[in-house]
């Protein structure tokens, strides 16, 4: 099993504060990584596909950067909205497309 | 963190015959794990809630006579791909919590139907 940080493992933020978090992976063998947006028992949503070292992608609020040097990936979550609440995960893809999840960042926001 | 594993990592099968894949939660017990399925370059997808003792929840879509959820005891959850075609190759995933904890996945499974 591939050892897949992510940190803080929970956060609160005020409604309208800007946050990120991490998701630290191995440096070897990178294919990809994956951030979803994640609430229990429902699928997952894709959030970003990384794959080239330096990427960074936006969507709405929210973006993030890769360094698969180093081996992190941070997301950052611009004037945070209650909305925003949920579990964000990574997911480090191998070459070979073995997928190993961390464990998320729960995120609540208050209004 | 709490460990859950899946059996086999990868499995190759002939087209009509059935794969079993078991999801095991290591060191804590689970009344409730989940079953995703992925396809390549695609986010994960909810394909049931498999619940200990009594039937799995399917979502929308998902054939249960297709794909058969047996949650015997608190720490296996199995889905059967029966009489599997080709178009069943995917990326099967497991999750399960501790109570009061994250959801903790499995390392998948790597179905290919011939």
């Amino acid at each position: 099993i591939l050892n897949v940080e992510q940190s803080p493992q929970s956060l609160h933020v005020q409604e309208g504060d800007s946050t990120n978090f991490t998701c630290s992976f191995p440096s070897s063998n990178f294919y990809a990584l994956h951030w979803y947006r994640w609430e229990t028992a429902k699928s997952p949503e894709a959030l970003f596909v990384m794959t080239l070292n330096g990427d960074e992608k936006k969507k709405g609020r929210i973006s993030a950067t890769l360094n698969t040097k180093e081996g992190y990936s941070y997301l950052y979550i611009k004037g945070s909205q209650p909305e925003d609440s949920a579990t964000y995960l990574c997911a480090f893809i191998e070459a070979d497309y073995k997928l190993s999840f961390g464990a998320g960042t729960t995120v609540t926001v208050r209004a | 963190g709490a460990v859950v594993s899946q059996h086999p990592s990868r499995v190759i099968c002939k087209s009509g015959t059935s794969v079993k894949i078991e999801c095991r939660s290591l060191d804590f017990q689970a009344t409730t794990m989940f079953w995703y399925r992925q396809f390549p370059k695609q986010s994960l997808m909810l394909m049931a809630t498999s619940n200990e003792g009594s039937k799995a929840t399917y979502e929308q879509g998902v054939e249960k006579d297709k794909f058969l959820i047996n949650h015997a005891s608190l720490t296996l959850s199995t889905l059967t791909v029966t009489s599997a075609h080709p178009e069943d190759s995917s990326f099967y995933i497991c999750s399960a919590n501790p109570v009061g904890e994250t959801q903790y996945f499995g390392p998948g499974t790597r179905l290919l139907v011939l």
